[in-house]
């Protein structure tokens, strides 16, 4: 069974800051990986995602995050975090035969020191 | 082009009334997918369906819940008899007939409360 783990429930960065939020998963196959956010009261937004390839992959709002298959990992980055960017981040797990649905993990809330 | 709608945004109900959540996908796609939040919680998968047909339901309830996808109009998350534990946020979300595994698009939610 596919599983998601971010061990991080509560992160708090000042602005400017860099930042990285964990994310590690547990997939029979090579998975399709992805990180959405959601702003309180709001729905999700895909921020980034990988299928294959470039295991460093760009997203909006200046996101990046590395799949790493070795430490089944698949971190969030970004340089310098903005007051705006304070929100609650999932990572996701996708794929498997006959099956489309994403496993999130329980999400890591983002708050941002001015 | 519109986004996945839902509705109602909020609703209200007493123990042991019903509740009908609706869900319209984005204009083209044909699968929708409904998550269900609890507080302080991450996304739980519910049912996976496209039209007329109910693909993947491993993660509802037994009891109490259903959903459909009617040829014509709305998905519809029903949820019979509620009970203060149903409390929660219901994303639907939805995805194009041939996209890749688990590009989903989501709406804003529909937020229930059971007193």
């Amino acid at each position: 069974a596919q599983s998601v783990t971010q061990p991080d429930i509560h992160i708090t960065v000042s602005e400017g800051a860099s930042l990285e939020l964990r994310c590690n998963y547990s997939y029979g196959a090579t998975p399709y990986l992805f990180w959405y956010v959601q702003s309180p009261g709001q729905g999700l937004q895909l921020l980034l995602k990988y299928f294959s390839g470039d295991t460093l992959v760009q997203g909006i709002k200046g996101f990046e995050a590395e799949f790493k298959r070795s430490q089944s990992s698949f971190n969030l980055r970004k340089p310098s975090v903005h007051w705006s960017d304070a929100a609650e981040y999932f990572c996701a797990v996708g794929g498997g035969t006959g099956r489309r649905a994403l496993t999130f993990g329980s999400g890591t809330r983002l708050q941002v020191q001015p | 082009n519109a986004g996945v709608m839902q509705n109602p945004r909020h609703l209200v109900r007493r123990r042991g009334q019903e509740a009908r959540l609706r869900c319209s996908p984005m204009k083209g796609h044909s699968h929708v997918y409904w998550y269900r939040q609890l507080p302080e919680e991450g996304l739980k998968f519910m049912v996976y369906l496209q039209k007329e047909n109910i693909i993947d339901e491993s993660g509802m309830p037994k009891e109490r819940f259903s959903a459909e996808f009617p040829k014509e109009g709305p998905s519809i998350l029903r949820i019979q008899q509620v009970v203060r534990g149903d409390s929660a946020a219901y994303f639907c979300a939805s995805s194009p007939p041939r996209g890749r595994t688990g590009e989903l698009f989501f709406g804003e939610g529909s937020r229930l409360t059971v007193l």
